[in-house]
């Protein structure tokens, strides 16, 4: 069965400092990937998705993740962290198949000044 | 473009009562899904209909169902309210039926807060 791990809960980081949010993801199949960001009392927006193309994946505002599959891990970086970025941002996977959108728990970005 | 539209936005309810909560999906999007976001928690899904039909079902009771109209929209309903079915309510919509090597992803709406009392 999918399913993705993040490892940290929350991450703190400074203004103009690299961000790194990892996640793990277990699966019997080729995932489908995603990573998702959602602002306090906002919907989800997405910011990239892991199409089996490349491994290096480039999103929105500046983010990108990398797909390891020696690691099963898509960790989400950014090289440097704007406060516009302090939000919750979920791992997703979608496997082959399957018609559901598995979330992980979410790591609360904080961006300090 | 509009986005995915969910109505209301916020909602009070008192226990045994029951709900219905909206959708519409972006323009041309034939699938729509339900999710149920406690606070602190990442979403868990609900249900997934695609062409008015149930295509999904997540481990939720029977208490909570829902439609798709021809045009697309949908309503969640939830019977006998209770004190833990206070969350956020997420719809989504894509083009098509599952994630699968499509990769199609879902664009999410802003979701409905529902508060029991």
């Amino acid at each position: 069965a999918q399913s993705v791990t993040q490892l940290d809960s929350h991450v703190s980081v400074s203004e103009g400092t690299p961000v790194l949010l990892r996640c793990n993801y277990s699966s019997s199949y080729s995932p489908s990937l995603f990573w998702y960001v959602q602002h306090p009392n906002k919907g989800l927006q997405l910011l990239l998705k892991y199409t089996s193309a490349a491994t290096l994946v480039k999103g929105i505002n500046g983010f990108e993740a990398e797909f390891k599959k020696s690691e099963t891990s898509f960790h989400l970086t950014k090289p440097s962290a704007h406060m516009s970025d302090a939000a919750e941002y979920f791992c997703v996977g979608g496997g082959t198949g399957r018609r559901a959108l598995t979330f992980g728990s979410g790591t609360r970005l904080q961006v300090q000044p | 473009d509009a986005g995915v539209t969910q109505s209301p936005t916020h909602l009070i309810k008192t226990r045994g009562q029951h709900v219905t909560l909206r959708c519409s999906p972006i323009s041309g999007h034939k699938s729509v899904s339900w999710y149920q976001q406690v606070l602190g928690q990442g979403p868990q899904f609900i249900f997934q209909y695609y062409e008015k039909e149930e295509r999904g079902r997540g481990n939720f009771p029977d208490r909570f169902s829902a439609r798709q109209f021809p045009n697309y929209s949908s309503e969640l309903n939830v019977n006998a309210l209770l004190l833990g079915d206070s969350a956020l309510y997420l719809c989504a919509s894509s083009l098509t039926l599952g994630q699968g090597r499509s990769n199609q992803p879902q664009h999410f709406g802003d979701g409905t807060r529902l508060s029991i009392l």
